[in-house]
């Protein structure tokens, strides 16, 4: 039984670029949640996606957008990146309305 | 302010030390609550969930107080295993289960 997998693992992109992040979530489970880490602080929610809609949004800016597919896989797409948007991104899946939410190692972004 | 707050360490203890970590959460409409472990460049990953009654796992034994908007992870007979961040984690009813993430505690046990 696969567990959540991300892709890729390791990204390096300069500012105004754009980025699309990519992860499925663990089978049977059709909710995907991501988070931003920032270094030295804990995840920070950025949207949740079910039924290939974005069902809520943390406080991120428009430039993060996403997407949920009919096999519950899920992208994170960034614009014009800064500096700041340097993060492990992470990824969790869970079924709908679970308590319990797993999560997937994570991309790790560095923009230059 | 921020939803969680903990204390962010470093604690570093002896094998065998008993350490205990605290968090507090701003919110009284929280409904869930949990402790996540986190090792270096690596995911979270569900260490316990929280319950008012308390509940104990092995070495581990969390407790939730509702009233004081408090939850705390008690870790006994500490091993060099342990050695990581512990994230106290809870879950605000807003329409999805999004979870609110403290800092983390770094624990390095020495042997």
């Amino acid at each position: 039984d696969a567990g959540v997998t991300q892709s890729p693992t390791h990204l390096i992109k300069t500012r105004g670029q754009q980025v699309t992040l990519r992860c499925s979530p663990k089978s049977g489970h059709d909710t995907v949640s991501w988070y931003q880490q920032a270094l030295g602080q804990g995840p920070q929610f950025i949207f949740q996606y079910y039924e290939e809609e974005e069902r809520q949004r943390g406080n991120f800016p428009d430039r993060f957008s996403g997407h949920q597919f009919p096999n519950y896989s899920s992208e994170l797409n960034v614009n014009a990146l800064l500096l700041g948007d340097s993060a492990l991104y992470l990824c969790a899946s869970s079924l709908d309305h679970a308590e319990t939410q797993y999560f997937g190692p994570g991309t790790r972004l560095l923009v230059l | 302010r921020k939803e969680v707050e903990q204390d962010p360490g470093p604690f570093n203890v002896p094998e065998g030390a008993t350490v205990a970590f605290n968090c507090t959460y701003s919110n009284s409409a929280s409904q869930s609550f949990f402790w996540y472990r986190q090792d270096c460049r690596k995911e979270p990953k569900l260490l316990m969930s929280v319950y008012s009654s308390g509940n104990e796992d092995g070495r581990f034994t969390a407790q939730l107080n509702r009233a004081s908007q408090y939850i705390s992870l008690l870790i006994r007979d500490s091993k060099l295993s342990d050695s990581a961040t512990y994230l106290c984690v809870v879950n605000i009813p807003t329409g999805a289960n999004n979870l609110f993430f403290g800092t983390g505690t770094r624990l390095t046990v020495i042997p």
